[in-house]
Order: C-alpha cells, then sequence, then structure tokens
C-alpha cells in the first residue's frame, strides 16, 4: 500500500505560530499532494508536489518532498484561526487513484 | 466556474434499503472518482471513470456497489441493499488529467 500516514495526529497552536504537519509513504509515487478538510465540509485543494520535486511554495504553504525517505511535510506559517481543519497527504503512484492518510487535525486558537 | 456537486448532502436509510448517490463533475472533466471514509478509517477510494468508461474499480467493496456514469457526464452510485458498514461519507472528484483532483462536498450516509 502507499498509504500516507500524518504525524502528529492532532496539532494545537496560537495564531501567528507556524504548523508543520508530516506525512510518510510506502511505495515509490507519481506525485503527492494535500488537502484540508474543515469540519463537516469537503476536501479543498492546497498544494501538489511531483516526484521530481524537492519543495514547493504556495502562499503561507511551504511543502518539502523527500523521496529517498519517503516522507514530506506541509508548514504553514504564520497560521490564522481560520487555518483549523483536518489536513490529508494524498499519494499517487501509477494509478490515478488517491492514497489518504488518516489526517492530522490542527486547533488555532486566538 | 461551478466545482463538483454531490447531491444528497446526507441520506437516512434503513438496512436493506437502496440508496442512489449522484455527482456531477467539473464541466469538461473526463476523470471522475469515488471516495468513501467510514468511520475513524482513512479515505479510500472507490473507483476512477474515463468518461464512460470504468479505468479502475479496485476499490470497490462488493457487488452491492454499482456505480455508472452514462454520456461521460454525471455519475451516480447505487448501493443495494444498504448494510450497517456502509455507513460513512461518499465522496465525489473529478480532475482534468492525472493530476489535481477536485473534491465535492460529500454525501453523508447512515443506515440504520
Amino acid at each position: 500500500s502507499q498509504q500516507g500516514e500524518e504525524d502528529p495526529q492532532a496539532l494545537s497552536i496560537q495564531e501567528g505560530e507556524n504548523a508543520t504537519m508530516n506525512c510518510s509513504y510506502k511505495t515509490s509515487i507519481n506525485n503527492l499532494q494535500w488537502y484540508r478538510q474543515n469540519s463537516g465540509r469537503g476536501l479543498v485543494h492546497l498544494i501538489l508536489i511531483r516526484s521530481n520535486e524537492r519543495e514547493k511554495h504556495s502562499g503561507r504553504l511551504r511543502v518539502t518532498l523527500d523521496t529517498s525517505k519517503k516522507s514530506s511535510s506541509l508548514l504553514i506559517t504564520a497560521s490564522r484561526a481560520a487555518d483549523t481543519a483536518s489536513y490529508f497527504c494524498a499519494t499517487t503512484g501509477s494509478g490515478y487513484a488517491l492514497n489518504f492518510g488518516k489526517g492530522t487535525s490542527l486547533l488555532v486558537t486566538p | 466556474e461551478a466545482g463538483v456537486t454531490q447531491f444528497p448532502s446526507h441520506s437516512v436509510i434503513e438496512k436493506g434499503q437502496t440508496v442512489t448517490l449522484r455527482c456531477d463533475p467539473i464541466s469538461g472533466h473526463d476523470n471522475l472518482y469515488w471516495y468513501r471514509r467510514v468511520m475513524g478509517k482513512e479515505i479510500k477510494f472507490l473507483l476512477h471513470f474515463v468518461k464512460e468508461s470504468k479505468q479502475d474499480e479496485s476499490g470497490m467493496p462488493n457487488n452491492r456497489f454499482l456505480a455508472e456514469r452514462t454520456g461521460g457526464t454525471y455519475s451516480t452510485l447505487k448501493v443495494q441493499p444498504a448494510e450497517l458498514e456502509d455507513s460513512g461519507v461518499y465522496f465525489c472528484a473529478s480532475s482534468h488529467y492525472q493530476e489535481t483532483q477536485y473534491f465535492g462536498p460529500g454525501t453523508r450516509l447512515l443506515v440504520l
């Protein structure tokens, strides 16, 4: 299975702090994506990083990928209360199916 | 541009009944996917359509689940007969190519 595993399972920080979430997977991938899910809502795509890329930025988001360690990290800088959500990493291999982890629950308090 | 839409948003049925979920992908997206998340578990892939053809249905749990995509537009996922373990959130997603998949809000299914 290429299933992603996020770490930590839950993270609580204050507004303005940075939040870092990690994801590990088991087999070779084509790309890795991060999604956010606000409570009771759908999944929102955040960022995609391909297997030949090492780092990508999008606004306050920074994603790194280390294929030798089969791991990725998502950094959210200067967090806001609105960033409170569950964050999932998902990988694809040769096919199109996304393989999700269980997610990290982030709580940002004012 | 409208996003992926799903109907209904919630469904409560009794064991043994039939439920049909609908997904309308983003216009122009040939690829359509179904996923589900049962309580406490990861989001799991069910199947993938390319236009009206099933490209990968390796995640379908059993023959009580039937997915169709008539004309390569919207898709339906029918569960017949529903069992208690089918309860969960069913997500639909669509994509243009093999990259970013855009998800709908999900259908919350509760089987009593």
